[in-house]
């Protein structure tokens, strides 16, 4: 089957403009995470759903990323106001539900976000 | 608070030597660990889980909990193998991620 996939593989911003970029998780998958990857360092956690519990943010650097899943499958993460920092490979990855045990998680290709 | 460390950024051996990769790790609690590669061009993909104790292409781990490690090890490296490696730690469903260390395999 399908592995999880993420839209746009590539995306140039200038500084000061919104990105938004899209998570497609491996359909029956509950949970869902975002990850950002960025030179030099490892992966950074951000954002994680679960079902139709209230996600967990704490990963989230600032105010100006912010991220949606839709009807638990399709996930959106936003970043308003870009800023050259904000330049890295982000990762969406899904599992399943994972409240009893830590299941595998499986990795999107991811996007890459370059801002100018 | 979790944290993992990778102290080699960059590791190189030749085909057919041993390779080790270092994976130190900080946790309060009972840790789940799991080694992460990527392959060139590739999505990243677990390589295996302390749990499991199982040996995948070649590789294995060992959780040292006296010294708080969780090593990777392979005794005869293959060109194949060149990779980014990450180590992870679970708190939950919160993945704590070293900063990886690039592995070639030269011939």
């Amino acid at each position: 089957g399908a592995g999880v996939s993420q839209s746009p593989s590539n995306k140039v911003t200038e500084k000061g403009k919104d990105v938004e970029l899209r998570c497609d998780p491996i359909s029956g998958h509950t949970a869902l995470y975002w990850y950002r990857q960025s030179l030099g360092q490892g992966l950074e956690f951000l954002i994680y759903f679960q079902g139709n519990s209230a996600p967990d943010k704490s990963g989230l650097p600032s105010d100006r990323f912010s991220a949606e899943r839709t009807g638990g499958s399709v996930s959106t993460l936003t970043i308003q106001r870009t800023q050259q920092e904000d330049s890295a490979v982000y990762l969406c990855a899904s599992s399943l539900q994972t409240r009893t045990g830590t299941y595998e998680q499986y990795f999107g290709p991811g996007t890459r976000l370059t801002v100018t | 608070a979790q944290r993992v460390t990778q102290p080699e950024k960059l590791l190189s051996v030749f085909k057919g030597a041993p390779v080790e990769l270092k994976c130190n790790y900080s946790y309060s609690g009972s840790p789940e660990l799991f080694w992460y590669v990527q392959y060139s061009r590739q999505r990243l993909q677990l390589l295996l889980r302390h749990i499991s104790r199982e040996s995948i292409k070649g590789f294995t781990a060992d959780l040292n909990k006296g010294e708080t490690s969780f090593h990777l090890k392979k005794p005869f490296a293959q060109e194949e193998d060149s990779a980014m490696y990450y180590c992870a730690l679970s708190n939950d469903y919160k993945l704590s991620f070293g900063a990886g260390t690039t592995v070639t395999v030269r011939a």
